[in-house]
């Protein structure tokens, strides 16, 4: 079974600084691994990915994540944050059921990242 | 990119009416779209996952009766909250996987329908 963590519920930061949101997960299999970005009463929109190929991913915005296997961890970073980067985060994993006939999404608490000028 | 347009944005309504949410990917084919509730300050909250041409498979506790989906084509589903209570006020989001989808890409999501039943 697969779990996803986000360690933090809510991180703050001040405009300029660096951001690191935290993500631990748990896999029975090989997973592919996603950050999203939700602002408010927004959808989910796409940060980076993980699969399988450099451990680690840049995304857009200037986020980055690295893959740690033997941490099963998924960190997003960004060395400077932006006003416009407050908003809720979520790392999602998706990996294929037991049966192999299907991938689930499992999806992390989410942390809400706010800015301060 | 895959675009997933969801209709409406927000909806106010009487309690007992029964609402209507439409789900579209834009440029792409979709065969399997999913439904997830999201409570405020929480996660997402997968409801139902609807194939095209069949039935939707709901998740444990969601009822199907209450919330029923309709998938027809490879373009479009929709949810429909029947007769809707104060309750099931919450914030609905779809999401769907392109055709010929793999377990290692993103599913693309909607931008959500917040609905408030009086």
């Amino acid at each position: 079974a697969q779990s996803v963590t986000q360690l933090d519920s809510h991180v703050s930061v001040s405009e300029g600084t660096p951001v690191l949101l935290r993500c631990n997960y748990s896999s029975s299999y090989s997973p592919s691994l996603f950050w999203y970005v939700q602002h408010p009463n927004k959808g989910l929109q796409l940060l980076l990915k993980y699969t399988s190929a450099a451990t680690l991913v840049k995304g857009i915005n200037g986020f980055e994540a690295e893959f740690k296997k033997s941490e099963t961890s998924f960190h997003l970073t960004k060395p400077s944050a932006h006003m416009s980067d407050a908003a809720e985060y979520f790392c999602v994993v998706s990996e294929r059921n037991s049966g192999g006939s299907n991938y689930k999404l499992t999806f992390g608490k989410g942390t809400l990242l706010t800015v301060n000028p | 990119g895959a675009v997933v347009s969801q209709h409406p944005s927000r909806v106010i309504c009487k309690s007992g009416t029964s609402v209507k949410i439409e789900c579209r990917s834009l440029d792409f084919q979709a065969t399997t779209m999913f439904w997830y509730r999201q409570f405020p300050k929480q996660s997402l909250m997968l409801m139902a996952t609807s194939n095209e041409g069949s039935k939707a498979t709901y998740e444990q506790g969601v009822e199907k009766d209450k919330f029923l989906i309709n998938h027809a084509s490879l373009t479009l589903s929709t949810l429909t909250v029947t007769s809707a209570h104060p309750e099931d006020s919450s914030f609905y989001i779809c999401s769907a996987r392109e055709k010929g989808w793999r377990g290692n890409q993103p599913q693309h999501f909607g931008d959500g329908t917040r609905l408030s039943i009086l």
